[in-house]
Formats: C-alpha cells, structure tokens, sequence
C-alpha cells in the first residue's frame, strides 16, 4: 500500500507569517508530486506541482522536494486568511497497479487568524 | 476557467434510488477520468478508473455492480450509484487529466450526494 503522510494540523499561523506544510511518501519511485487546496464544501483545487529536486516557485506559494528524503513541502508566504483551507498532498504512482494514480495525505488544516 | 465539468452538484434523494453524475473535460481529450469518494473530514479516496473504450478499474473494496462508470466517448465519463442507500451519503469528486505530457489532475466541482 503506497501511502503518503501529512500533519493533519490544525496548523494556525498568523496574517502575514510564513505556513510551512510537509508531507513524506512511502513509493521511492514516485516522480510528480501535487499540491491541493481544498474549502469546505469544496472540491480540491491545484496550487502547484512539482517533478524535479529543489525549490520551486510560483507566488507566494514554494514547493520543495527531496525524493531521496521522499520528502514534499509547501510553504505559503504572506500568509492570507483567504488561505484558511484544506492542503492535500498527492502523490503519482509510478508503477505496478499505482500507475498514473494519486494518492492523497489526510491533509492539513490551516487557519490563517487576522 | 473549468477544465472539468460535473453535474449535478448536489442531489438529495429516497433510499433505493439510482443516480447519475456526470463528468466532462473541457479542453481536451481525456482517455481516462477518475472517480473519487470523500466523507466528511477525511481524505479524497480513489474509487475507480475511468477508461474510454474499455471496462472501468475498482479499486479494492469498490462494488462495481453498485458503482457503474461508462467512459463512452473521450469527454465524458458517468457514474451511476444503483439502489443508493443513507450510507452512500457522500462527496463525489471526479477528475480528469490532459494526457499530453505529465499534466496534472484537475477537478470537477464535486457531487454531494445525500440519501434519505
């Protein structure tokens, strides 16, 4: 079973401060990597995906990832209380019966307070 | 703007009831959609694979007699819940992916489904 973990959180961070969401994955052959965010009510929404070791920007929002850590991050600067939400990360199969498939962490709640 | 397309977006209704989602791509081609199941302050589980052309792949534990998935042409999947029940009850969430190159998954806006 490929799993993928996260902090389910909450994690609350105030306006304007630096959120920092981690995830690790179990597939060591994994190669894309997804970040979701998802209101309530709401269906998940893509923030940013990432394929390659390193940072990578887009915003205020930086994916990082170390594979030979099977490691992913997701930090949000300037933190907005329009970021309260769910963050899921989700993992691509590699092979066998995964391939092509996501798998999705438990996700983390963020509260972003005033 | 949507890339994926679904309907309806909420239904509400007896038990014993067969109901249809529909899910659609709007700018491409999608060989293979995804149908995911997502109760109340958990996680997106992957229910099924899509095919086009071809029979659908369960994942463990799916009831592919009570779930029906017909991929009939390259931008439209639909799931059919057949004889749903109170336990059925949940987020329907489908997603499709533009299969040219390594493109990511994009949504549907989801189907709350409640059962009386």
């Amino acid at each position: 079973q490929k799993e993928v973990e996260q902090n389910s959180g909450p994690l609350s961070v105030p306006e304007g401060a630096i959120a920092s969401l981690n995830c690790t994955y179990s597939d060591r052959g994994s190669q894309s990597f997804f970040w979701y965010r998802q209101y309530s009510g709401k269906s998940p929404e893509l923030i940013m995906s990432i394929y390659s070791n390193g940072d990578k920007e887009d915003g205020r929002f930086t994916a990082q990832l170390n594979k030979a850590s099977q490691y992913v991050s997701l930090l949000i600067r300037d933190s907005q209380p329009s970021d309260s939400a769910t963050y899921l990360c989700a993992v691509k199969g590699a092979g066998g019966t995964s391939y092509g498939k996501l798998t999705f962490g438990q996700g983390t709640i963020l509260t972003v307070h005033p | 703007g949507a890339v994926v397309s679904q309907h309806p977006s909420r239904v509400i209704c007896k038990s014993g009831t067969s109901v249809k989602i529909e899910c659609r791509s709007l700018d491409f081609q999608a060989t293979t959609m995804f149908w995911y199941r997502q109760f109340p302050k958990q996680s997106l589980m992957l229910m099924a694979t899509s095919n086009e052309g071809s029979k659908a792949t369960y994942e463990q534990g799916v009831e592919k007699d009570k779930f029906l998935i017909n991929h009939a042409s390259l931008t439209l999947s639909t799931l059919t819940v057949t004889s749903a029940h109170p336990e059925d009850s949940s987020f329907y969430i489908c997603s499709a992916r533009d299969p040219t190159g390594d493109q990511p998954q994009h949504f549907g806006d989801g189907t709350r489904l409640s059962i009386l």
